[in-house]
């Protein structure tokens, strides 16, 4: 499997505030995906993070909210940008190596906005 | 719009007992179907996944059990442990061919000692 660890692991902010995770993979994959978790609900896809382009982003999601990039295969950042509270939520990232048909999550990011 | 949903939000087993936990979906499309168990502050841990040509498949203490007809999918754990109590989630990839994948509401399993 894929090691994934993420940074922060958690963070309390202001609000108007932004914050940028990070995700970094131990081996080079194919697909990096940002999901939200809220409290306790399921995981939403934010985006597919594309090495060398812009991000695919799903309905409800948009770019000037949640930039991401993805310099190489191994490493991607999503920023949470103008914090309010409704942001806070679990954020992580997952990893698809196509060869071993399984996608892999980090451990994730706990935000909290004040 | 389409989605993937669960019939029970929480489950509890007796240890030793089989575990049951049941999801459908709705999108026919979807050829790619997988499991993950979240423990309380991790991210999701890949249980086992399934593809759409197939009924069933087994791993280790786990069965998965997919009915296309009825668009239904199930994970059966055989002797559930405590340490098996978590939320579990279905996925599916809502395009054939795709890699993102979408979740369930997801079950929350209590195992009884």
């Amino acid at each position: 499997s894929a090691v994934i660890s993420q940074k922060p692991s958690r963070d309390i902010c202001q609000r108007g505030t932004s914050l940028t995770i990070q995700c970094q993979v131990d081996s080079q994959v194919t697909m990096m995906f940002w999901y939200r978790q809220q409290p306790g609900q399921s995981l939403t896809l934010i985006a597919t993070a594309n090495q060398g382009s812009e991000a695919t982003y799903e309905s409800g999601f948009v770019i000037d909210k949640f930039p991401i990039s993805r310099p190489n295969l191994t490493f991607s950042t999503l920023t949470v940008s103008n914090m309010s509270p409704e942001d806070s939520s679990i954020y992580l990232c997952s990893v698809d190596r196509l060869a071993y048909n399984e996608q892999f999550f980090g451990p994730g990011t706990r935000l909290t906005v004040l | 719009g389409e989605s993937v949903g669960l019939h029970l939000p929480t489950l509890s087993v007796q240890e030793g007992d089989n575990s049951i936990i049941n999801c459908a979906y709705s999108n026919s499309a979807s050829d790619y179907f997988i499991w993950y168990k979240q423990e309380s502050g991790k991210g999701p841990q890949f249980i086992i996944d399934i593809r759409s040509n197939m009924d069933k498949r087994q791993g280790q203490r786990v069965t998965v059990l997919l009915n296309k007809t009825v668009k239904h999918l199930s994970l059966q754990i055989a002797a559930t442990q405590p340490g098996d109590s978590a939320v579990y989630f279905c996925a599916e990839n809502m395009e054939t061919g795709a890699n993102n994948l979408f979740f369930g509401t997801g079950t929350r399993l209590t195992v009884i000692p």
